[in-house]
């Protein structure tokens, strides 16, 4: 089976450009989740989708960061303008709600803004 | 705001030892408890544990849950090199799957 998908899994850019990350969760779960990892901060929530609808977007850390979910198969992760400080490693997870809590993870995008 | 702290940072030892790592939570309404072993890629799961007192164990790896005092341990026997790794634990609270992180153990075994 496929786990979940991240695409690219490294992206290098120029500080104020615009960073688009990508995710396909894992067919017939229905939770999405993206997280972002750094050494400082450890592994922040960022966003929560549940049936393609936004629930929890408390950990965005600003206008800048932006995400989507069209269908139950695609998310979309965007930073615009990008900042040095929004580079880290971003990963997607997504969980099937009626199992609990176990969210499985994606292999990560890890960006470096310069 | 909920809140999940591990100790150690981090820990050194030798093959063969037995190492016990330490998860301490505040949150709202706790659903479980979840333990993720991350090595140079992504978090993979290990335990989910909701009731307090009973062990989960797969192989040389156990974990424990204690609501009383809000804290799960994680232990591993018999270490070994491929244990070396960043161990997360994390915990669920009210409704909707959201995890909250803790800051991880770096574990190094050394042969």
């Amino acid at each position: 089976d496929a786990g979940v998908i991240q695409s690219p899994r490294h992206e290098v850019t120029e500080m104020g450009q615009e960073v688009t990350l990508r995710c396909k969760p894992i067919s017939g779960h229905n939770s999405l989740f993206w997280y972002r990892q750094t050494m400082m901060r450890g592994l922040e929530l960022l966003i929560y989708f549940n049936n393609n609808v936004p629930i929890d977007d408390s950990g965005m850390p600003e206008d800048r960061f932006s995400a989507k979910m069209p269908n139950a198969s695609f998310s979309t992760l965007k930073i615009q303008p990008s900042e040095p400080r929004d580079s880290a490693v971003y990963f997607c997870a997504s969980s099937f709600g009626g199992r609990g809590a176990e969210q499985y993870f994606g292999p990560g995008t890890r960006l470096t803004v310069t | 705001e909920d809140k999940v702290v591990q100790s150690p940072l981090s820990l050194v030892v030798h093959e063969g030892d037995t190492v016990t790592l330490n998860c301490s939570y505040e949150v709202t309404n706790f659903r479980s408890l979840l333990w993720y072993k991350q090595e140079k890629k992504a978090p993979t799961f290990l335990f989910m544990l909701t009731s307090s007192g009973i062990e989960k164990k797969s192989g040389r790896l156990s974990s424990i849950l204690d609501k009383k005092e809000l804290s799960s341990i994680l232990n591993i026997t018999a270490t070994q090199t491929g244990d070396s790794a960043i161990y997360l634990c994390a915990v669920e609270a009210d409704a909707g799957n959201m995890l909250t992180f803790g800051g991880g153990t770096r574990l190094m075994v050394k042969p």
